[in-house]
């Protein structure tokens, strides 16, 4: 199976700040990549799919980057709705697999 | 509006089984691949199976493999996972999510629309 690493696992952040979370691949995923946010108790929420195209109805603040195995999602100015949360996930097989997930936390 | 509806978790004891259902609405069922997805207490996304359009495909994650089924009733619009032999370490929420692919030639996708979850709780 693909294993999906992220980076930072915590992110200590303020409204404003650009932030930006890193997700690699064990091996090429090509574009087949995801994003998605999940606050407590709630079910995750897509925010981009094919690595850098954004899921209708999200902010334009939200934007992904990346192909093969080195992937970005990155915050241009967070917003209080934005502490949550972030998985990236790999969909380039049938197994697909999530990474341990990056939690951005009020600094 | 497409909805999607998990039930059948509860309290279970080692070795036991469950069943889960996931009804759907809203979209047309027959026509996407669905998935369920587990989330222990605490710990991040683990996904546990899909299951094809047709039914005809389904895949497991190795640690379930053996132990739980996937399958679903096109006619009902409904997702279900049967589970045995349940072990501690299945303690999860879990999610039922809509593909945005078939699945019935191999084209699994992301997933645009989750569940809100049913909890399973395995303890003696």
């Amino acid at each position: 199976d693909i294993q999906m690493t992220q980076s930072p696992s915590t992110l200590s952040a303020s409204v404003g700040d650009r932030v930006t979370i890193t997700c690699r691949a064990s091996q090429s995923v090509s574009s087949w990549l995801a994003w998605y946010q999940q606050k407590p108790g709630k079910a995750p929420k897509p925010l981009i799919y094919r690595a850098s195209n954004l899921e209708s109805g999200v902010p334009s603040r939200f934007s992904g980057r990346g192909s093969g195995t080195e992937f970005t999602l990155t915050i241009s100015s967070l917003q209080p709705d934005d502490f949550a949360t972030y998985y990236c996930q790999q969909y380039s097989s049938y197994s697909r697999t999530f990474g341990q997930g990056t939690k951005v936390e009020v600094k | 509006e497409v909805q999607l509806v998990e039930s059948g978790g509860g309290l279970v004891q080692p070795g036991g089984s469950l069943r889960l259902s996931c009804a759907a609405s809203g979209f047309s069922f027959r026509d996407y691949a669905m998935n369920w997805v587990r989330q222990a207490p605490g710990k991040g996304l683990e996904w546990v199976s899909v299951i094809s359009g047709s039914g005809v495909s389904t895949y497991y994650t190795d640690s379930v493999k053996g132990r739980f089924t996937i399958s679903r009733d096109n006619s009902k619009n409904t997702l279900y996972l049967q589970m045995n032999s349940l072990r501690a370490e299945d303690t999860a929420v879990y999610f039922c999510a809509k593909d945005m692919g078939r699945g019935n030639y191999g084209d699994y996708d992301y997933f645009d629309y989750w569940g809100q979850g049913t909890l399973v709780a395995v303890s003696s």
